[in-house]
């Protein structure tokens, strides 16, 4: 079956630009978790969302971070006034529930270069 | 707070010998641990993971971990290694055992296999 899917998986942008990173998760699952991974770095959580709602969002660096999931599926991941710093891969990851036991599935990541 | 400790960046091991990755965790509470796998250019993959009673883990791939408390310890090994088995390897805390909550990973250790 179809795991989770990242669009795009390579984002060029400019310092200063406004970039929209989408997450498809696997169908029924309820859990969605976005992840940003510096090089040589292992992986940082930023948000984390229960069906439509953002239930942990203490990992997001700044205000010019924010996350959308409006029907509980595809979430989308905004970054306004992109930054050199933000240059990294950003990993969405989904799981049937928030139980310890579930595993979360990792989709391929969006590599975001910010020039 | 919780946060895992991997103690080395980098192993390298002949085929057909040994792998010993070796991580250290802190936790206010009773964790769940995990060990994930990535390969180049593709998604994280989860290895094997503890959550409950049986502190032998054993997970794909030939890999297991064992959950020693006294020494906060949660080591990866594999009896011999395969030449497939090259990648990097997190070890990875989630704080409680109820709910997974966001994924504290470790810097990783990329594990290299000479023929």
């Amino acid at each position: 079956g179809a795991g989770v899917s990242q669009t795009p998986s390579n984002k060029v942008t400019e310092k200063g630009k406004y970039v929209e990173l989408r997450c498809d998760p696997i169908s029924g699952h309820t859990a969605l978790y976005w992840y940003r991974q510096s090089l040589g770095q292992g992986p940082e959580f930023l948000i984390y969302f229960q069906g439509t709602g953002a239930a942990d969002d203490s990992g997001l660096p700044n205000d010019r971070f924010f996350a959308v999931r409006p029907e509980g599926s595809v979430s989308t991941l905004k970054i306004q006034r992109t930054e050199r710093g933000d240059s990294a891969v950003y990993l969405c990851a989904s799981s049937p529930g928030l139980a310890a036991y579930n595993e979360q599935f990792f989709g391929p990541g969006t590599r975001l270069t910010v020039l | 707070a919780q946060s895992v400790t991997q103690l080395d960046s980098h192993v390298s091991v002949s085929e057909g010998t040994p792998v010993l990755l070796r991580c250290n965790y802190s936790s206010s509470y009773s964790p769940s641990l995990f060990w994930y796998v990535q390969h180049p250019n593709k998604g994280l993959q989860l290895l094997l993971k503890y959550t409950s009673a049986a502190t032998l883990v054993k997970g794909i791939n030939g890999f297991e971990a064992e959950f020693k408390k006294s020494e906060t310890s949660f080591h990866l090994t594999k009896p011999s290694a395969h030449m497939s088995d090259a990648a990097e390897y997190f070890c990875v805390v989630s704080p409680s055992r109820g709910s997974q909550g966001n994924l504290i990973f470790g810097k990783g250790t990329k594990l290299s296999v000479k023929p």
